[in-house]
């Protein structure tokens, strides 16, 4: 089951420009995080919302949670070339199965 | 480097055959937890386990199984193994049972010829 859709699907901005990924879900869910994935490699942890929250900065990551809309945002803003990666939301359900999903991510190219 | 170490990084095999594939945490973590990555179906939670027993499932397949030894590393066996079964498999590890912020290994490439 797809929990975490990730829109767009691809995305190719300039360096210097700011990047906007958006992630919708569909059950409750505990919090949700964003991680980064450089070509076939480990995804790393970027930030977790949690859900009673409604944003949270960290750096350059501004993400947005909305409950009400299932829905979460990430920013990247001021983009660099090591910013082109793969970017997934995770959500983390209330339920006890399929504790965690993962999006199908979103491919960010940024151009120097 | 997450701390997270796979072994081995890249394993080609046949259609019925059995493979183990190993993860280290990252020293204190207490939780392990094993993905599947795949064109087709994304990244995939297969299961959890924290501090050696068994936490969580996800759309892990019966011909798959895993454990966590005393000293926190962890092994995910396939078997029986089909076409379907090539993917990229991530282990990643948390301090503690909650889902919060993972630390994933450099992942296992399998491929089923």
């Amino acid at each position: 089951s797809q929990q975490g859709e990730e829109d767009p699907q691809a995305l190719s901005i300039q360096e210097g420009e700011n990047a906007t990924m958006n992630c919708s879900y569909k059950t409750s869910i505990n919090n949700l995080q964003w991680y980064r994935q450089n070509s076939g490699r480990g995804l790393v942890h970027l930030i977790l919302i949690r859900s009673n929250e409604r944003e949270k900065h960290s750096g350059r990551l501004r993400v947005t949670l909305d409950t009400s809309k299932k829905s979460s945002s990430l920013l990247i803003t001021a983009s660099r070339a090591a910013d082109t990666a793969s970017y997934f939301c995770a959500t983390e359900q209330k339920t006890s199965y399929d504790k965690v999903i993962f999006g199908p991510g979103t491919s960010l190219s940024v151009i120097p | 480097d997450s701390g997270v170490t796979q072994t081995p990084k890249h394993l080609i095999t046949a259609t019925g055959q059995r493979v183990t594939l190993r993860c280290s945490p990252r020293s204190g973590d207490l939780s392990v937890y094993w993905y599947q990555q795949s064109l087709d179906q994304g990244l995939q939670f297969l299961i959890q386990y924290y501090n050696g027993e068994e936490r969580a499932k996800g759309n892990i397949l019966e011909r798959f199984s895993a454990q966590q030894f005393p000293d926190l590393h962890s092994e995910l066996n396939l078997s029986s193994l089909e076409l379907g079964d090539s993917a990229l498999y991530f282990c990643a590890s948390s301090a503690d049972s909650s889902y919060n912020e993972q630390f994933f290994g450099p992942g296992t490439r399998l491929t089923v010829l």
